[in-house]
């Protein structure tokens, strides 16, 4: 069973337009949630980060929202540039438990020029 | 500061040959992680380990084994290769999965068994 889901393989968008990728969770102790990107050929590098007592978290064109009572996160990048083109993977950990992040399959981002 | 290091970054194996891959961090992390990546499968979790000494199963951890002798290595072995462990393979090393504190990834290793 798959506890963290990201049912969009890719998304393609225009240069300057919003990038919304989406993440879906099953496992109701997840307490916090990561967003990582991944470039071709490289190891994944930590993005974004909300913890479950905030619904919302910002890092200049990224922002995060985590919505519990549906057990959804969203990663928007706005404005969209050619550079954040790139897998991006969602991620999450539970409290008091098996102490290990769970990921995504992954969605991949093309921003058009 | 090297981060996380992955050793060796290329490999072609044989159909039971054995092989140990090296991940070594220089942040004094606690935990430590082996991830594979295949396409569509995303990342998935072999084996990881919260502390020297320690290990645990992940989501896919028949055919591997691991150690964690030293608190700044990991190492991943496998004993009898298959044409089914061909994949990239990713270490991750964190101070804890836990508010605050993100997992750093190596730049991986691309197995392929033959």
């Amino acid at each position: 069973d798959q506890q963290v889901k990201q049912n969009s393989p890719s998304l393609s968008v225009q240069e300057g337009r919003i990038s919304i990728l989406n993440c879906d969770y099953t496992n109701s102790m997840f307490d916090y949630f990561l967003w990582y990107k991944k470039y071709p050929a490289e190891g994944p590098t930590f993005l974004i980060s909300i913890s479950s007592i905030k619904d919302k978290n910002e890092d200049g064109r990224f922002t995060v929202f985590l919505n519990k009572s549906a057990k959804h996160l969203s990663l928007h990048i706005v404005p969209s540039q050619p550079g954040d083109s790139a897998v991006y993977f969602c991620a999450a950990s539970a409290k008091g438990g098996s102490e290990k992040l769970v990921f995504g399959k992954g969605t991949k981002l093309t921003v058009n020029p | 500061n090297a981060g996380v290091t992955q050793t060796p970054k290329f490999r072609v194996l044989k159909t039971g040959q054995s092989m140990t891959l090296l991940c070594a961090q220089d942040m004094n992390h606690e935990y430590m992680y082996w991830y594979r990546q295949d396409p569509g499968m995303g990342l998935r979790l072999i084996h990881y380990s919260v502390g020297e000494g320690t290990t645990a199963k992940g989501e896919v951890p028949d055919g591997y084994n691991v150690s964690r002798l030293k608190k700044q290595n990991f190492l991943l072995g496998l004993e009898s290769a298959a044409p089914s462990q061909t994949s990239v393979y990713f270490c991750a090393s964190s101070y804890a999965p836990r508010v605050g504190t993100e997992a750093f990834f190596g730049q991986g290793t691309r197995l392929t068994v033959v």
